[in-house]
């Protein structure tokens, strides 16, 4: 099975802040793989996949980048929404794994 | 409107069953690779099962083989999951998510979530 491990678990910033968080794979994946948010108590939403195209209707300050076994997902200017947690996803094989996640706080 | 809605959650004793509902609307259902995903109180995301858009080819975390069985009724547009054997680590929010090839098989539409408890 592919291991996510996500970087840092927690992250502290503050408004306009630019931030970036790390997704290894244990193995490679090409670029199968997707990031999602999930504010509290809701569903998570998909924001980045295929690595680094946007999903329709996510905001530009959102991107991703990398390939085979590094991955990042950077916000370029943080805004009050975006305050969540993050994860990361493999698309490259079953089980389908989840990052541990990135809680993104003031 | 297009969307997911779970259902069949709730309290049950260790080692009993229960079988969740996922009704889609909105979109063509058939077309469409369905997951289950959980998510444990205060804890990350954990994919549990998928199953192609015909019904066939399931997947199955380690954690719930032989437990859990994913369906579904086409007819219907609903996706199940039967739920048996449980322990108090199966305690989660279960989501279904629908997959989408257009995003590389992301999960592009989730539900809101049916909590199941399992305690004595």
């Amino acid at each position: 099975d592919i291991q996510l491990t996500q970087s840092p678990s927690l992250l502290s910033a503050s408004i306009g802040d630019r931030v970036t968080i790390t997704c290894r794979a244990s193995q490679g994946i090409s670029i199968d793989l997707a990031w999602y948010q999930q504010q509290p108590g809701k569903a998570p939403t998909v924001l980045i996949y295929r690595a680094s195209t946007l999903q329709s209707g996510v905001p530009s300050r959102f991107s991703g980048s990398g390939s085979g076994t590094e991955f990042t997902l950077t916000i370029s200017s943080l805004q009050p929404d975006d305050f969540a947690t993050y994860y990361c996803q493999q698309l490259h094989t079953y089980p389908r794994s989840f990052g541990q996640g990135t809680r993104v706080e003031i | 409107q297009v969307e997911l809605e779970e259902s069949g959650g709730g309290v049950v004793q260790p080692g009993r069953s229960l079988r969740l509902s996922c009704a889609a609307s909105g979109f063509t259902f058939y077309l469409s690779g369905m997951h289950w995903v959980r998510q444990a109180p205060g804890k990350g995301l954990e994919w549990v099962t998928s199953i192609w858009n015909d019904g066939t080819n399931p997947h199955y975390a380690d954690s719930v083989k032989d437990r859990f069985t994913i369906s579904r009724d086409n007819s219907k547009n609903t996706l199940y999951l039967q739920l048996s054997s449980l322990r108090a680590e199966d305690t989660a929010v279960y989501y279904c998510a629908r997959e989408r090839d257009s995003c590389h098989w992301c999960f592009d539409l989730w539900g809101r979530g049916t909590l199941v408890t399992v305690s004595s």
